[in-house]
């Protein structure tokens, strides 16, 4: 069972290119989020879904954008990269219910120079 | 909105007992969760309060205050594998699990 699988694990970027992280979840849930990690500040929460079809804002949304065509999958797109952008991305998973715990993706380790 | 604080490093021996505190300001409370990350891995769900209280998972317990807005993780019979970095979060009012989590406690155990 893989869980939570994210590709890519690693990327360099130049500033204003684009680019897309694949989030594929296998446990059929429901809800699915994706968070930005920094050194020193904690997980932040970027977008979030409910269900496919269905996308909302986190805590720091500028600069990103997401889809969720499919309930298993849960990208993430940044359509113009800036050095801020340079962080570790975390995609997660939970089952639909109060406060079922989130089952997260290895990272991707992305650069933006 | 929501904030917590947690201590941002703790040190701890192997074979002893360290808890780690977090307080909280919310509006609307939903549940304490507390998640584990090694170096260079991802975050894994440890445990979960709602009410207070303790909650026993093996070596690991949650504590859950409401009316003083604290919690804590205490981790048993330490081992050199508990040295990571431990969140505390706090659930979001969207009815979607959002969670908001600290800036986390690095735990280094020693010999």
């Amino acid at each position: 069972n893989a869980g939570v699988t994210q590709t890519p694990k690693f990327r360099v970027l130049k500033t204003g290119q684009s680019m897309t992280l694949l989030c594929a979840q296998d446990m059929n849930h429901e809800y699915m989020y994706w968070y930005r990690q920094d050194p020193g500040m904690g997980l932040r929460l970027i977008h979030y879904s409910v269900g496919e079809g269905t996308t909302a804002k986190g805590e720091v949304p500028d600069g990103y954008n997401v889809s969720r065509l499919k309930k298993q999958n849960f990208l993430l797109g940044l359509e113009s990269a800036a050095p801020s952008q340079t962080s570790v991305y975390f995609c997660a998973s939970s089952s639909w219910g109060n406060n079922q715990p989130q089952h997260f993706g290895d990272g991707t380790r992305l650069s933006i120079l | 909105g929501q904030s917590l604080e947690q201590p941002s490093e703790v040190t701890a021996v192997e074979g002893a007992i360290v808890q780690i505190n977090c307080t909280y300001q919310t509006s609307g409370f939903y549940g304490l969760s507390w998640y584990q990350q090694h170096d260079g891995g991802a975050p894994t769900f440890l445990s979960y309060n709602a009410l207070d209280g303790l909650e026993e998972t093996g070596r690991f317990s949650s504590f859950l205050s409401r009316s003083d807005s604290y919690g804590y993780l205490l981790l048993q019979e330490l081992q050199m594998k508990d040295s990571a970095s431990y969140f505390c979060a706090v659930r979001g009012a969207t009815g979607a699990n959002n969670l908001f989590f600290g800036t986390g406690t690095r735990l280094t155990v020693i010999p």
